[in-house]
C-alpha cells in the first residue's frame, strides 16, 4: 500500500519568514495530494491540493508543488503570520477499486514566532 | 451549511467495555470515512461507506470495530471490546463525490483505560 513520509515533524520560524514542509510517497500511481492544517483543538482543513497532472498550484501566500519523478511534493508558506501556527498533514489518495482513502504523513506541528 | 459533526467529543472507558461513536456526515454527501490518530502518528484510514454500502474496509484493524451506516446518512463505529491499543482520536469525514474533497469533523477523543 501507500506509505508517506513527512518532514519535519515540527518546524519553528520567525513571523514574515517562509516555512516548507516536505512528503514523499510510495506508490506510483498516487494521483491526489491535499494538504490539511488542523488548529489547536479544530478539525483537519483542507488549506490546499494538487492532482498529478499540474506541478505547482499557488493560493495566496500558500503554494505546493508535485515532482512526480520523485515522488515528493512539498507545501510552502510565505510571509508566516501567527494564525499559520497549526499542525499540518500532508496526504496522497491512489486511485482504484472505488476507495477513495487517504494516506497521511505523521505531521508538521510549525510555530511562528511573533 | 452544517459541517460533520461527531458525538461524543471525548470517551474514557475502561478496558473491556464497549463505546459507540456517531458521525453525522454534510447533508448530499454520499462518502462517509472514518480515519483513526494515535499519538504521535499519522491519521490512518479505517473505512470507506458509500450511502450504506462499506466500499472499502481495509484499515479496520480487527473484528472488535464494527461500523455502520444504516440507512446511508449517519454512520456509528463500535469497538468492542475496548483494548488499551484502541486510545486515539477517531476522525469522521464526508465527501460529495468520491474524489472530491473530504470534509473533517472535530474528532472523537477515546481513552481507554
Amino acid at each position: 500500500g501507500e506509505n508517506v513520509e513527512q518532514h519535519p515533524s515540527t518546524l519553528s520560524v520567525q513571523e514574515g519568514d517562509s516555512a516548507v514542509i516536505k512528503c514523499t510517497y510510495s506508490d506510483s500511481a498516487s494521483n491526489y495530494f491535499p494538504w490539511y492544517k488542523q488548529e489547536l483543538g479544530k478539525r483537519p482543513q483542507l488549506i490546499i491540493d494538487i492532482r498529478s497532472n499540474v506541478g505547482e498550484k499557488k493560493d495566496q501566500r500558500i503554494a505546493v508543488t508535485l515532482n512526480k519523478t520523485a515522488k515528493h511534493f512539498s507545501l510552502h508558506i510565505t510571509e508566516t503570520q501567527p494564525e499559520d501556527s497549526a499542525v499540518y498533514f500532508c496526504a496522497a489518495k491512489t486511485p482504484g477499486a472505488g476507495s477513495y482513502q487517504l494516506t497521511f504523513g505523521k505531521g508538521t506541528k510549525l510555530s511562528v514566532i511573533p | 451549511e452544517a459541517g460533520v459533526t461527531q458525538f461524543p467529543s471525548h470517551s474514557v472507558i475502561e478496558k473491556g467495555q464497549t463505546v459507540t461513536l456517531r458521525c453525522d456526515p454534510i447533508s448530499g454527501h454520499d462518502n462517509l470515512y472514518w480515519y483513526r490518530r494515535v499519538m504521535g502518528k499519522e491519521i490512518k484510514f479505517l473505512l470507506h461507506f458509500v450511502k450504506e454500502s462499506k466500499q472499502d474496509e481495509s484499515g479496520m484493524p480487527n473484528n472488535r470495530f464494527l461500523a455502520e451506516r444504516t440507512g446511508g446518512t449517519y454512520s456509528t463505529l463500535k469497538v468492542q471490546p475496548a483494548e488499551l491499543e484502541d486510545s486515539g482520536v477517531y476522525f469522521c469525514a464526508s465527501s460529495q463525490v468520491g474524489a472530491g474533497e473530504q470534509f473533517f469533523g472535530p474528532g472523537t477523543r477515546l481513552t481507554v483505560l
